[in-house]
């Protein structure tokens, strides 16, 4: 199936800092992106929409100045945590759908970011 | 896009086959079943999805009921690898693509 990074796999961040996050197709192009928390023992939840060459669209309750979204390519989507605080640690997932995999329109995920602010 | 249930946690004996439900009672006309699943600490990884037929592929095998009421994920012969949460999503394969993920089924596979 398609491949999804991304990098980095881990981060330690010092609260009031902010942390990149970015999320690659590798082996096909996607127009849209999804980025998913995860917080310990529970499922993931949808954060935000990133379409590329557009604005993202966030759910109901996420704070789209804190959580910064860029999806300048269309291999490429990055998530940028701001002014990060201990309640922003979480486990991070990004998806994105292969546009060529036909109508079913399943996705694929990538390995997660692992961010812990201190 | 439909809501499903299912059983927050299961165990499976090695080499046995486990079967993982799902209810989706208000699944409308066009929705697809998806099922994925997560190993620990890990990003969610497709398994196999289906529309009304029964579906097999190398992973696993998909029933879904005549109604379309429910649907099951079998592994047919469950390894010590296959434990992980797995997720039952329904939805229609258009709306946004968005996948809303419940609160999956953790299977414990037993050696």
């Amino acid at each position: 199936g398609a491949v999804v990074s991304q990098h980095p796999s881990w981060v330690i961040c010092k609260s009031g800092t902010s942390v990149k996050i970015e999320c690659r197709s590798l082996d096909f192009q996607a127009t849209t992106m999804f980025w998913y928390r995860q917080f310990p023992k529970q499922s993931l939840m949808l954060m935000a929409t990133s379409n590329e060459g557009s604005k993202a669209t966030y759910e109901q309750g996420v704070e789209k100045d804190k959580f910064l979204i860029n999806h300048a390519s269309l291999t490429l989507s990055t998530l940028t945590v701001t002014s990060a605080h201990p309640e922003d640690s979480s486990f991070y997932i990004c998806s994105a759908r292969d546009p060529l995999a036909g109508v079913s329109y399943e996705q694929y995920f990538g390995p997660g970011t692992r961010l812990t602010v201190t | 896009d439909a809501k499903t249930t299912q059983p927050p946690s299961m165990d499976c004996a090695e080499g046995r086959a486990a079967n993982l439900p799902c209810n989706h009672s208000t699944i409308s006309g066009n929705e697809y079943v998806y099922w994925y699943r997560q190993i620990h600490s890990q990003g969610p990884q497709y398994i196999i999805h289906g529309l009304k037929n029964n579906e097999t592929n190398e992973m696993a095998s998909l029933i879904i009921t005549e109604d379309r009421k429910s649907s099951t994920l079998i592994l047919p012969h469950a390894t010590l690898r296959d434990t992980a949460v797995y997720y039952c999503i329904v939805k229609l394969p258009h709306t946004g693509n968005q996948f809303y993920f419940g609160t999956g089924t953790s299977l414990t596979v037993i050696p």
